[in-house]
């Protein structure tokens, strides 16, 4: 079965550092996703791409943050100058229809 | 504007016991869509289930069972004969009917403990 991957799986970075966040959508998927979830806490919806463009962002996506789907295949998420409070578990995924598949995440430590 | 509610934050019970965790929602849509996912430690999303809002029909799987209910807005989740295995959080997820850029509104989780 088909399935969402991301890279790295750990991500350990010094506060004020650039991060990517690599995803590999399912490939005929045309809706992609970023979600995050600080830990113990709910997940949350950031930024959805659509179309080569962002379609909604959430008050978190703020100017630190950024996507781009830079060759056809892998979704990225960019944090400029990351923050002790970026330190989460970010998901990407995409859909199909109504079926929401997420990939494993990636853990973001920011020291 | 939408929203989930898990009011259950920690539920502990004893292995072979029955569990139910509760979710409500709230939605001005006449279509939308209703998830349960499963977070194991490990850290991942495990997706359970996913129910529209024309499908009143309650759902079993093996041990795990939904009771969806439009009149009260509740989307529950029933594991039988829990196993130590079950142990993770749980989320219940909506999602709108918002054209084709849907996006997941989750509730905060039920943290699930099974103890031999």
């Amino acid at each position: 079965e088909p399935e969402v991957t991301q890279t790295p799986s750990h991500q350990v970075t010094q506060m004020g550092q650039e991060v990517i966040l690599r995803c590999v959508p399912i490939s005929n998927h045309l809706y992609f996703y970023w979600y995050r979830q600080i830990l113990g806490q709910k997940v949350e919806f950031l930024v959805s791409f659509y179309n080569n463009e962002i379609s909604e962002k959430s008050e978190i996506f703020d100017d630190q943050f950024s996507v781009e789907r830079p060759d056809g295949s892998n979704f990225t998420l960019k944090i400029r100058s990351t923050k002790l409070e970026d330190s989460a578990m970010y998901f990407c995924a995409s859909i199909f229809g109504q079926a929401f598949y997420f990939g494993p995440g990636t853990r973001l430590t920011v020291t | 504007a939408q929203k989930v509610t898990q009011a259950q934050t920690e539920i502990s019970v004893v292995e072979k016991e029955d569990v139910t965790l509760d979710c409500v929602y709230e939605t001005r849509d006449t279509t939308y869509y209703l998830f349960w996912y499963k977070q194991p430690p490990s850290g991942e999303l495990v997706f359970l289930i996913r129910r529209n809002s024309f499908d009143e029909q309650n759902e079993i799987s093996g041990r795990y069972s939904w009771n969806f209910q439009k009149s009260t807005s509740s989307f529950n989740f029933t594991i039988t004969a829990s196993q130590v295995v079950d142990s993770a959080v749980y989320f219940c997820a909506l999602s709108e009917n918002a054209g084709n850029n849907r996006k997941l509104i989750w509730g905060l989780g039920t943290s699930l403990a099974v103890n031999p």
